[in-house]
């Protein structure tokens, strides 16, 4: 099946800085996700982009399907930042199948 | 909307009880997802459904594990019996149409401790 692996495993940044969190996928995708999880274990979706680049606020997101990899932007960084990003993907076979890679666990320093 | 709805959020059971997690997806949506968390496998599919039909099953563990989709409304997971290998924190997630492809929501999960 579908690999996805996330780098870097772990993150810690000042406040205010930013960073880059990468997502590569072994095979074609229907769907990509970048989800959020809070230090509360709430899972929130941040970003559906099986291709192009969307932004959100402080957030945004760039996939290129064609090369396989997903990146997360996150500029300026705050402390309710911090958790564990998780990239999703629904590859093009074996139906709706969603493989989750092991996640960015990020901590922004006061 | 309310959002994905689950209960319980903590549920506590000795080894060989039965457990029963239940899931109330967001109107509208048409497809309904099982995942278990744990610190070893990470976030695991365990199933899903489309219009209340099980499409991929691949994903539970074993047959002491079952899930139930009665209406558009409501959803069951249940292992009988538990064992403590099943302690994780269960989510349901529901997305709208389009095949699947689009984005999902998930509800806040239920912690299952099996001692």
């Amino acid at each position: 099946g579908i690999q996805v692996e996330q780098s870097p495993p772990d993150l810690i940044l000042q406040e205010g800085a930013n960073s880059t969190l990468r997502c590569n996928f072994s095979d074609s995708v229907n769907n990509l996700q970048w989800f959020h999880q809070n230090p509360w274990g709430q899972l929130i979706n941040l970003f559906y982009i099986p291709s192009g680049t969307k932004q959100n606020g402080r957030l945004s997101a760039t996939t290129v399907a064609t090369e396989r990899y997903s990146l997360l932007y996150i500029s300026s960084s705050q402390t309710t930042d911090s958790g564990v990003y998780f990239c999703a993907v629904v590859g093009t076979t074996g139906g709706f199948k969603t493989i989750f890679g092991a996640g960015t666990r990020l901590f922004v320093k006061a | 909307d309310a959002g994905v709805i689950q209960s319980p959020r903590h549920e506590v059971t000795e080894m060989g009880q039965e457990v029963t997690l239940r899931c109330k997806p967001i109107s509208g949506h048409d497809y309904l997802f099982w995942y278990r968390q744990t610190m070893m496998r990470g976030l695991e599919l365990l199933i899903y459904f489309n219009n209340n039909v099980p499409i991929d099953d691949s994903g539970m563990p074993e047959d002491r594990f079952s899930a139930k989709m009665p209406n558009a409304s409501f959803s069951t997971l249940k292992i009988q019996p538990s064992e403590p290998r099943d302690s994780a924190v269960y989510f349901c997630a529901s997305s709208e149409l389009a095949l699947g492809t689009d984005t999902q929501y998930f509800g806040p999960g239920t912690r299952l401790t099996v001692l």
